[in-house]
Parts: structure tokens; C-alpha cells; sequence
């Protein structure tokens, strides 16, 4: 079935790099996205990745997906304190096509960034 | 351009009470999806509008519905309130159409049940 797996805490220092790690079962992803959320807020798109690319960058972001293995990861270059925040990561539900609304989301990784 | 907007922000019902909470999605969006926050058990889909028609559902009970109206604003209803219900429920909304558009998401209504 379908299943989005992440570790649930992280602490770096600020200045160093964060890698946030993913694992999902659903091969017929098309698109595999990162959120973030602060307390109190909802979910903030930081960015995705459509299923044939290996990479994709976006100013301190880099997603690595290795389909291979089902794996996906967020690399935040120069982590600040203001990256303190819940990651989430996500894939289109199985038996929608890349258009639908179902997401499935892992745990959350909290990421604590010391100063 | 305006992001989502969910209202209330809060809620707070006793069991047995139902509840109706509003999204209007970014102009230009079609589909609005709906989904139920809490500590033990997530981020989990509720059901999905475009169009006014709904086009996908996740395993919750009958209890909780909603609809979509020609504007494309939803609203999600939940009767027969139980504690369980307790959570942070969070509206998206993307284009919906024939090409992937990622969902974005509004603050949440925060429901209490007590």
C-alpha cells in the first residue's frame, strides 16, 4: 500500500547543512513534494520533484530522488534558525492520476536548528 | 495573489455538535481538498472537489462531508461531533486540471470537541 516514511527529529547547527530523508512505497509516483510548517501555521510549499528528474535545486534547496530505491531527500545549504519547522514529505496518492488533490504524507521531521 | 483562506481559525463544540468550516482557494483554482492534522495520526486526506463534484475520498466516516460551490469555495461539514474529532483541519487547493499543480494550503481551522 501506500506509505511515506521519515525520521522524526533532526538537529544541526545554524550555518551548517540539514538533510531531511524520505522513504515511499508507491513506484507510480509522479511527483514527490516537500512542506514545511511552523507552529500555528498550515503547510508551506518549499518544492517538488516530478518523477523523472534526479535532482532539483532552488536557492538553499536541493531534492535528491534516487527512484531506484524510493528514496528522497532535502538538503538545506546554510541552515538559519529560521528553518526551525516540522518538514514534510509527500507523494500523490496511487490511484489518482498526477492531477488529483490525495497526497500522502510521511510523519514530519522536526528540525531544530541550534545557534 | 491571495493564498488559501480558511475561516474560522478556531472552533470549539462539545460532542454530540456539528460543525461547518469554510475555504475559499486561490483565484483560479478548481480543485479543493481537505485534510485532518493531529498528533497521532498525521496529515490524512478527507476527500477532494473540482468542479462541484467530489472526486476523491479517504476512509473516514460518513460523518464528515462537504461540498463545493460554482465559485469553487468548499465547505466541510462534520456531525455528531466526537472527541476524536479534535484536530487541525487544513484546506488545499490547486489547479486540478489535466497538468500537475501543487496543492497549497491554507492556516488551518483549529477544532476543538469537548
Amino acid at each position: 500500500g501506500e506509505d511515506v516514511e521519515q525520521s522524526l527529529f533532526l538537529s544541526v547547527r545554524e550555518g551548517d547543512s540539514s538533510v531531511i530523508n524520505c522513504t515511499y512505497t508507491d513506484s507510480s509516483s509522479t511527483y514527490l513534494y516537500w512542506y514545511k510548517q511552523e507552529p500555528g501555521a498550515g503547510l508551506q510549499l518549499l518544492t517538488y520533484i516530478f518523477s523523472n528528474m534526479d535532482m532539483k535545486q532552488d536557492q538553499r534547496l536541493t531534492v535528491l530522488l534516487n527512484k531506484k530505491d524510493k528514496h528522497l531527500s532535502l538538503r538545506i545549504a546554510d541552515t538559519q534558525t529560521g528553518d526551525s519547522a516540522i518538514y514534510f514529505c509527500a507523494e500523490r496518492g496511487a490511484h489518482g492520476s498526477s492531477n488529483t488533490g490525495k497526497l500522502i504524507f510521511g510523519q514530519g521531521t522536526t528540525l531544530q536548528v541550534k545557534p | 495573489k491571495a493564498g488559501v483562506t480558511q475561516t474560522p481559525r478556531y472552533l470549539i463544540k462539545t460532542r454530540g455538535q456539528q460543525v461547518t468550516l469554510s475555504c475559499s482557494p486561490i483565484s483560479g483554482h478548481r480543485s479543493v481538498s481537505w485534510y485532518q492534522q493531529t498528533p497521532g495520526q498525521g496529515l490524512q486526506f478527507l476527500f477532494e472537489y473540482f468542479s462541484e463534484t467530489q472526486r476523491n475520498k479517504g476512509n473516514f466516516p460518513g460523518r464528515f462531508s462537504g461540498r463545493q460551490f460554482s465559485n469553487s469555495r468548499s465547505e466541510m461539514n462534520v456531525s455528531t461531533l466526537e472527541l476524536g474529532d479534535s484536530a487541525l483541519y487544513l484546506c488545499a487547493s490547486s489547479f486540478g486540471g489535466y497538468t500537475d499543480s501543487p496543492l497549497h494550503f491554507g492556516n488551518g481551522t483549529r477544532l476543538t470537541v469537548t
